[in-house]
This record gives structure tokens, sequence and C-alpha cells, in this order.
């Protein structure tokens, strides 16, 4: 075990909704970074948070967006939820940027 | 964009012998690369990782080369074992100065067989 933990394990929602993911990082990690899993791909970096600021951001629109709280806590939020966010959404902890990251179980989401 | 890709999308091996996972990326300033275990149902898991200041690394029954003339990354896993059986992916870390960045490539598929 990792000890990053997300929740909640699954989630169903209507397109056109908003969902909040939560992780939780490693103890003495300061850096989140968050990952799009579609099924039978590799993961696919959204955003990083290192020390509560964006860290850097992959290909994906505005509508994504997350927090990093003071504990190192992280959210990720998707706004107008389209079919297509359908995935495993991962969420990875680190000791700092450029540093070995450590994955969470990850969240499934499934738009209807 | 940038390409992080297997040569082999599935692979089969007797338990007991020895599995070579190979990847090809495209970023010659790439200087860190991971390569992760993922099992069915779980969130990738670190195995090995190695900087480009290396070329070889060493693990417990694990081991990574990294050819940087040719751009290639290898993961060797020896004696492999059932419990070995799952998605291997590499990762690359294309911009180094700007954060913990990685991309992934497709994965390879490990099937040990008793």
């Amino acid at each position: 075990e990792t000890g990053v933990t997300q929740s909640p394990t699954h989630l169903i929602k209507t397109r056109g909704q908003q969902v909040t993911l939560r992780c939780s990082s490693q103890s003495g990690h300061n850096t989140v970074s968050w990952y799009q899993q579609a099924l039978g791909q590799g993961p696919q970096f959204i955003f990083q948070y290192y020390r509560e600021e964006e860290n850097g951001r992959g290909n994906f629109p505005p509508r994504f967006s997350g927090l990093q709280f003071p504990n190192y806590s992280s959210e990720l939020n998707v706004n107008a939820l389209e079919l297509d966010d359908s995935a495993l959404y991962l969420c990875a902890s680190s000791a700092g940027p450029n540093y070995e990251q450590y994955f969470g179980p990850g969240t499934r989401l499934t738009v209807t | 964009g940038e390409s992080v890709g297997l040569h082999l999308p599935t692979l089969s091996v007797q338990e007991g012998d020895n599995s070579i996972i190979n990847c090809a990326y495209s970023n010659s300033a790439s200087d860190y690369f991971i390569w992760y275990k993922q099992e069915s149902g779980k969130g990738p898991q670190f195995i090995i990782d190695i900087r480009s200041n290396m070329d070889k690394r060493q693990g417990q029954r694990v081991t990574v080369l990294l050819n940087k003339t040719v751009k290639h990354l290898s993961l060797q896993i020896a004696a492999t074992q059932p419990g070995d059986s799952a998605v291997y992916f590499c990762a690359e870390n294309p911009e180094p100065n700007t954060g913990n960045q990685f991309y992934f490539g497709t994965g390879t598929s490990l099937t040990v067989i008793p």
C-alpha cells in the first residue's frame, strides 16, 4: 500500500453534472498529480499541485480544475460532465516535483 | 506532443523465465523514467526508476536499462512469477524543469504461465 487514498471508489453521474474527487497524499509528500485513465490506455496527466499551487497542466479543458489544501490533500473538480469523461481518475503523491510518484487506487467515474 | 510507446502490447512467459519489456521514448531531453505495474482494478504501483545520468539500475528481481542513444528503456524481471502478471507502463518526464509531469505509454500486458 502506498498510503495514498482516494474517495469515492466509484461514482455515477449524469452528463452535464459536476463532480468532485478527493485525494489524501502520503505522509511527508507535498505534491499531488492527477491523471485520467481511459479503459485500455495509459494514464494521461491532467495537472499537478505543489505546495498549494498548480505546477503544470496537461491537455485538458478548463472545466477540469483542482485544489490543494494546507495538509497537501487535493481535490479534482470536473464541471459540465461529458460521456467521454468516464474513466479511472488517479492521483499520485510525491515528496516534491521530479521525485517518484506513488499512486492511489483511483476513483472510477461513469457518466451516463 | 510527447510519445512514449511500447514495442509489444502483450507478452507471455513461463513461470521461472526472465521477462523483458521494452519502451521507446521520443524526447531526448527527458531525464527521468519510471516503470509501473498495474494490476486489474488497482492504481499503478511504482517498480523502479532511473535518471538519465545512469544506464542501468537494479532492484529486487528487476533491472531497468536506459539507452539514451536510441531513446530506449527496458524492464527486465528475473524468475518471473504468477504474481508478476499485470500491465506494465513506462513513464517519461519530458520537461524536467517544470515539475513532475509524467507521460505514460499504452502499456504491455504480461501474462505468466504457471
